[in-house]
């Protein structure tokens, strides 16, 4: 079956510093990719959704320029933590729909990042 | 506001002994919903959805939940729990957006525990 996969699947970081997560589908194309966040032993709460060849709609109370998105081509998506604060240490998770008009969707295994 | 509350944050089953994990949503639309379930350090896995064909769904692993507009309920249940049925379950809500596309909004969680 399709799958998506993310890279890096771990990363430590210092604070300051900016981490990128890659998004990609493997055996099909996705104009729409969602990013999620998950606290520990939490749900996932909507981030934002990456648009192919237009730009991300963010979920009201994230911050545009602190979650870079660009999706870059019908395959992948990438995300940008800019100066990275401890307080953004997080499980982050994209996903894609299953095909063009549904809202089924496939998960990556998502990003656990942790800022030092 | 379309929301999604899981009534229980972890349930205790013995193995063999059925299951029940709890959903109850609110939706301005006529939404779909669905169960994913997460095993540690592994993607989300699609369970079953339930559109509007069928208001009992049938899923992978013997698992089937019943939507009941009338208590605006999707309910998970298996027959009979498995050692590998433990993992933390999400009920899962999609809504239309009015721009296109859709949101997905996930319950809190609900940690299935299967005793021996």
């Amino acid at each position: 079956g399709a799958v998506v996969s993310q890279h890096p699947s771990r990363v430590i970081c210092k604070s300051g510093t900016s981490v990128k997560i890659e998004c990609r589908s493997l055996d099909f194309q996705a104009t729409t990719m969602f990013w999620y966040r998950q606290f520990p032993k939490q749900s996932l709460m909507l981030m934002a959704t990456s648009n192919e060849g237009s730009k991300a709609t963010y979920e009201q109370g994230v911050e545009k320029d602190k979650f870079l998105i660009n999706h870059a081509s019908l395959t992948l998506s990438t995300l940008t933590v800019t100066s990275a604060h401890p307080e953004d240490s997080s499980f982050y998770i994209c996903s894609a729909p299953q095909g063009k008009g549904t809202d089924t969707q496939y998960f990556g295994p998502g990003t656990r990042l942790t800022v030092l | 506001a379309q929301s999604v509350t899981q009534l229980d944050s972890h349930v205790s089953v013995s193995e063999g002994t059925p299951v029940l994990l709890r959903c109850n949503y609110s939706s301005s639309y006529s939404p779909s919903l669905f169960w994913y379930v997460q095993h540690p350090n592994k993607g989300l896995q699609l369970l079953l959805k339930y559109t509007s064909a069928a208001t009992l769904v049938k899923g992978i692993n013997g698992f089937e939940a019943e939507f009941k507009k009338s208590e605006t309920s999707f309910h998970l249940t298996k027959p009979s729990a498995h050692m590998s049925d433990a993992a933390e379950y999400f009920c899962v809500v999609s809504d239309p957006r009015n721009t296109g596309g859709f949101k997905t909004i996930f319950g809190a969680g609900t940690r299935l525990f299967v005793k021996a």
